[in-house]
């Protein structure tokens, strides 16, 4: 299994609502990743946890709590958001973060708009 | 700063050949990524350089000049299901973050 799911894979919310995406990794991975990707951008890094534990936080805003539940589950709590939030939410695993297993498997995304 | 400089948009003919070039200035190096990315669904990843030289993967071969900061992604007989953006992405040392550059749109015509 080399794969990585998220849900939903849609959310429409409002600046008010609390919401939580999901992401789970079945290939035995270490790294977890949540990146933020606005059209025809890059992915942006917004959390990175390694063994269940916080490794990155990008100064990302207290709006967007991550959880790392145990080493397959990845949540992103969010709660308050803006218009300017709305894009896809990808999540990504790889095998650790030392080198030679860096290589990082993505999820399809969650589309995310706040209105 | 860091910074990863690919071109915008590039176009080939389906059959053909096509590099893609990224520059990259970044703090540390731990490694060279390329993924494909079709439009509205996530990155795949296609090679990995962190020594210097071509690693070649099928129809896909990817360069890698750490001195010169420097690396292309070779497509070769270009198929219509080639038409992506392809992101170079870049692992600085010390940290544990892969840098993404802009990405390359590429249109592959028949």
């Amino acid at each position: 299994d080399t794969e990585v799911t998220q849900t939903p894979k849609h959310l429409v919310m409002g600046m008010t609502n609390k919401k939580s995406l999901k992401c789970e990794q079945h290939m035995g991975h270490r790294a977890m990743y949540w990146y933020k990707q606005k059209a025809k951008k890059p992915p942006e890094l917004m959390f990175v946890y390694s063994y269940e534990k916080l490794s990155i936080n990008e100064s990302v805003p207290s709006r967007f709590s991550p959880e790392c539940p145990n080493s397959s589950l990845l949540n992103l709590h969010l709660h308050a958001l803006q218009p300017e939030d709305s894009a896809l939410y990808l999540c990504a695993s790889s095998q650790g973060l030392l080198a030679g297993a860096l290589e990082q498997y993505f999820g399809p995304g969650t589309r995310l708009t706040v209105t | 700063g860091q910074n990863i400089d690919q071109p915008t948009e590039m176009t080939a003919t389906e059959g053909a050949i096509v590099q893609i070039n990224c520059t990259y200035q970044t703090s540390g190096f731990n490694g060279l990524f390329w993924y494909q990315q079709h439009a509205g669904e996530a990155p795949t990843f296609l090679s990995y350089n962190v020594l210097d030289g071509l690693e070649e993967k099928g129809r896909f071969s990817s360069f890698l000049s750490r001195s010169k900061g420097y690396s292309y992604l070779l497509l070769k007989e270009l198929q219509m299901k080639d038409s992506a953006s392809y992101l170079c992405a870049v692992r600085n040392t010390g940290g544990f973050k892969t840098i993404f550059g802009a990405g390359t749109r590429l249109f592959v015509k028949a």
